[in-house]
């Protein structure tokens, strides 16, 4: 079974500084997602990495992928208030695709940016 | 325009009762999901349908039954409600099988069973 594990699982930073989310999962994948989570509300891609060395950037956050170590990092620089949210990463394994959108997610990371 | 849009937003009622959780989506994807975040918001995949058809079908108790009488629409039948029930239940569409999919999600569905 694909387990998918995200640290740390809560991250109190304060703005201005740069932090780094992690993403572990156990079994092959390319194929993997960044959501983000706002309190009682719903999840908003962020990211998506499909290829080993992909690396995506939008404003202050960046993603990457390594599929070797099967691992996924989100960095944040120079944190401001906004970015406080809950972040998901999400995993589709490697099936012939026959995995059908069968997203695994992990347990989130509580993010409070203060000042 | 909601993309993928979920009604009630919030539901309540008493332990033992039927509800029924509706999930419409504007984009022309032709796979949707069921999906459930519990109260430490882990996500978990309940179901999946593409084009009407049955694809995922987790380990979910069948008093939990989902239908789709087309493409875009995705409802989810739950009987005899629990206490463990409660939960947010996300609906979500992906306009791909298998492929490159990115899934849109409804706003969620708050159900507290009491």
């Amino acid at each position: 079974e694909l387990k998918v594990e995200q640290n740390p699982l809560f991250l109190s930073m304060q703005e201005g500084k740069n932090y780094t989310i992690y993403c572990n999962y156990s079994t092959t994948s390319d194929r993997l997602y960044w959501y983000r989570q706002d309190p009682g509300k719903s999840l908003e891609s962020l990211f998506v990495l499909l290829s080993n060395g992909a690396v995506k950037q939008e404003g202050r956050l960046m993603a990457s992928l390594d599929t070797k170590a099967r691992l996924s990092t989100l960095h944040i620089t120079a944190a401001v208030h906004d970015l406080s949210a809950t972040y998901f990463c999400a995993v589709l394994p490697n099936a012939g695709g026959t995995s059908y959108g069968k997203l695994t997610f992990g347990q989130g990371t509580i993010l409070t940016v203060h000042p | 325009d909601t993309a993928v849009s979920q009604t009630p937003k919030y539901l309540v009622t008493q332990m033992g009762n039927d509800k029924s959780i509706k999930c419409e989506q504007n984009l022309g994807h032709d796979t949707m999901y069921w999906y459930k975040q519990d109260s430490k918001k882990f996500l978990k995949i309940m179901f999946s349908y593409n084009n009407k058809e049955l694809i995922i079908n987790e380990t979910v108790p069948n008093r939990f039954s989902p239908k789709s009488p087309d493409k875009a629409h995705l409802n989810l039948h739950i009987n005899s409600l629990e206490l463990g029930d409660s939960a947010v239940y996300f609906c979500a569409s992906s306009p791909e099988r298998g492929g490159r999919p990115i899934q849109y999600f409804g706003a969620g569905t708050r159900l507290s069973v009491l």
